[in-house]
């Protein structure tokens, strides 16, 4: 079956403008997951979505912000974006998000900020 | 979240086995033990995950010491496609839906 996809793949912005980024789980997966990954800070969690409900978030600003459809595609959205924004922005689905659930990644979208 | 050690960086050469160790002292009961990797230019993959006793898939196997403050992912034969940043990750209860990760280890797989 099809694996988790994210779009766009690239993007580049400047400061202060927003971005959506967009992720499709593998099919029946109801759980979606977003990560940051940056050179400096490694891979960090931002939050999780199931059943369309945040479950849990992240350490990160309030201009970081996401949600869920009841298809379970999944949209995290960037405001105000700043020069440290700049990174790999990864989604992971698996089908409830439990801690016995092998999560699947999709490639990234690689987001610059100038 | 269970503290985890690795070191940052491996070698192995192509067709040999590789033993990738990761201490996890504060690991909870419950917590299960996972392994995921990622390949250059690649999202991360999931490799295996324990609880108790050791397990096997076709990608690796995982054994787990008896007191569970530590535990070795094994390659059983590394191949140039197995070069990535692996990862320990212990999960249970406390991981409110979210993976942890740490800086993993740099494995490097010589021809």
């Amino acid at each position: 079956k099809a694996g988790v996809t994210q779009t766009p793949r690239y993007l580049i912005k400047t400061r202060g403008q927003q971005v959506t980024l967009s992720c499709s789980p593998i099919s029946g997966h109801r759980s979606v997951s977003w990560y940051q990954q940056t050179p400096g800070q490694g891979l960090q969690f931002l939050f999780e979505y199931f059943s369309e409900t945040q479950r849990n978030k992240g350490n990160f600003p309030g201009r970081f912000s996401g949600r869920q459809f009841s298809n379970s595609r999944s949209e995290m959205n960037v405001s105000t974006l700043e020069l440290g924004d700049s990174a790999l922005y990864l989604c992971a689905s698996s089908l409830e998000g439990r801690d016995i659930d092998e999560q699947f990644f999709g490639p990234g979208t690689r987001l610059t900020v100038l | 979240d269970a503290k985890t050690t690795q070191p940052n960086s491996m070698e192995s050469n192509e067709e040999e086995p590789v033993h990738l160790p990761c201490n996890h002292s504060t690991i909870s009961g419950t917590d299960y033990i996972h392994w995921y990797r990622q390949l250059p230019s690649q999202g991360p993959e999931y490799v295996i995950h324990g609880l108790t006793s050791n397990v096997n898939n076709r990608m690796a196997s995982l054994a787990i010491a008896e007191d569970r403050k530590s535990s070795t992912l094994i390659l059983h034969r590394a191949t140039l496609r197995d070069a990535a940043v692996y990862y320990c990750i212990p999960r249970g209860g406390g991981s409110n839906y979210k993976l942890t990760f740490g800086k993993g280890t740099l494995l490097t797989v010589n021809p």
